[in-house]
């Protein structure tokens, strides 16, 4: 049974880069239609789409975040990884990781999430 | 700011059902059949329970379900039970390949 775990550094200044990796046992997500994603969840309580990663490096993201965030995935490891430059408090949430049925687009199973918070 | 409108809360008494909405545009909802639908548990991760407007994943209970009307998509669950107490989310395919969620809602079993 796939199980997804998502890890990284919980704290970071503004203006920092965030680095996060998830790790994938039990399964793969680089078969068929699926991908690697990345979703977050505000304290508010929404969740947010970040994007996606296909097994050959296709990546997919929120226009909003699309000139900050990057993906990548390294197969080899069972791993991918976001990248998101430039952070502010308004990067503050919980992220997941999980894997996408890019076809139909729904998300599972859902990682750990893995809790950020952003303050000088 | 979410691009999908659900209700804040709902609650219900145990055995009676409720309806959650989810209300979007032709953009999303309207145009296309890919609704999913999230449960989540306090500090959980959010587990998918419903896709494709209406289809359980193995293992997700007969009293969940799902439907779609137009720009707005609907979870019921039937039967309520003190383990539905949660928040649920939906989500949906776009028309421009993206992926967007509601705003969540959160059911109370009184």
């Amino acid at each position: 049974q796939l199980q997804l775990q998502a890890s990284g550094p919980g704290l970071l200044k503004p203006s920092e880069t965030l680095s996060l990796t998830c790790s994938f046992s039990g399964g793969s997500i680089a078969t068929g239609s699926y991908y690697g994603a990345w979703i977050r969840q505000s304290p508010g309580g929404g969740l947010e789409w970040i994007g996606s990663v296909y097994y050959s490096g296709t990546t997919y993201f929120k226009p909003s975040l699309n000139s900050r965030a990057s993906i990548s995935i390294d197969t080899s490891k069972n791993r991918f990884s976001l990248t998101l430059t430039s952070v502010t408090a308004a990067d503050t949430a919980v992220y997941y990781c999980a894997r996408e049925n890019w076809a139909e687009g729904w998300f599972d199973p859902w990682g750990q999430g893995t809790p950020v918070t952003v303050s000088s | 700011q979410p691009a999908l409108a659900q209700p804040a809360a709902v609650s219900g008494s145990p055995g009676q059902s409720i309806t959650i909405s989810c209300t979007g545009t032709s953009d999303d909802v309207g145009g296309n059949d890919h609704v999913s639908w999230y449960q989540q548990h306090p500090g959980e991760a959010p587990k998918l329970i419903i896709y494709d407007v209406a289809n359980r994943p193995s293992g997700v209970s007969y009293r969940l379900s799902g439907s779609k009307s137009g720009n707005t998509a609907s979870l019921t669950i039937s039967g309520l039970q003190a383990e539905d107490e949660a928040d649920y989310f939906c989500g949906s395919y776009t028309t421009n390949g993206m992926r967007v969620f509601g705003s969540g809602t959160q059911v109370t079993v009184l």
